[in-house]
């Protein structure tokens, strides 16, 4: 298994469900991202973790709710949705920002997950 | 703000042609890097480019290479020789801020002609 991967792909789920995606990088990066790409619309960054630490919420509901166990993996835990929540989920990973990396490192992608909020 | 704009929602180009899509950006870091993504059917992001910024050197990767101009906030990705499989949704990014986030452009949808 190489680079970032999501599960689930797809994903259909009603307003008072509970779920969680799931994110797994193999690249040995410790910063993760999640984005959210809705139709029509640029990608918009939900949350940043460097070394399991939350460090951006941009503003994201709290029915979306993040948990990084580990630097490999990320959860989005969702709960109560709404349909316009409906939208793809996307993952990313970069190097961690202590080691020399540099500003905004090359971020690396998952396949998504497609979220559909009946 | 910081802002990362694509000025051409729709391209089309002959297979073999050479296209540019168009970005600019406005941050106020001195040194970052800028990206270009595409993304296929697949809504699998992959980085196509990456240019430092402190490099004035364009960067090239293979039939993909950007125009970069620092002191415009321009940074416009050139595909030489076309091929139906480039065709795809293509993302300028940018640095936004201080939080060592990335901005995304809306897109470009690019076409390839047979």
């Amino acid at each position: 298994e190489t680079g970032v991967t999501q599960t689930p792909r797809h994903l259909v789920m009603g307003m008072t469900n509970k779920k969680s995606l799931k994110c797994e990088q193999h690249l040995g990066h410790n910063a993760m991202y999640w984005y959210k790409q809705s139709a029509k619309k640029p990608l918009e960054l939900m949350f940043v973790y460097n070394f399991k630490e939350q460090t951006e919420n941009n503003s994201v509901p709290s029915r979306f709710s993040p948990e990084c166990p580990n630097s490999s993996h990320l959860f989005l835990h969702l709960h109560t949705l709404q349909p316009e929540d409906s939208a793809l989920y996307l993952c990313a990973s970069s190097q961690d920002w202590t080691s020399g990396g540099s500003f905004t490192d090359t971020q690396y992608f998952g396949p998504g997950t497609r979220l559909t909020v009946l | 703000a910081q802002t990362v704009t694509q000025s051409q929602p729709e391209m089309s180009v002959q297979e073999a042609e050479t296209v540019t899509l168009s970005c600019t950006y406005d941050t106020s870091e001195s040194d970052y890097y800028l990206f270009w993504y595409k993304q296929p059917p697949s809504r699998q992001m992959i980085l196509v480019i990456r240019q430092e910024a402190y490099k004035q050197q364009n960067a090239t990767e293979n039939r993909f290479s950007v125009n970069f101009q620092k002191a415009a906030k321009s940074f416009s990705l050139k595909i030489s020789d076309s091929q139906l499989g480039d065709a795809a949704m293509y993302f300028c990014a940018a640095p936004s801020g201080s939080a060592r986030q990335l901005t995304f452009g809306s897109g470009t949808q690019l076409t390839v002609l047979p």
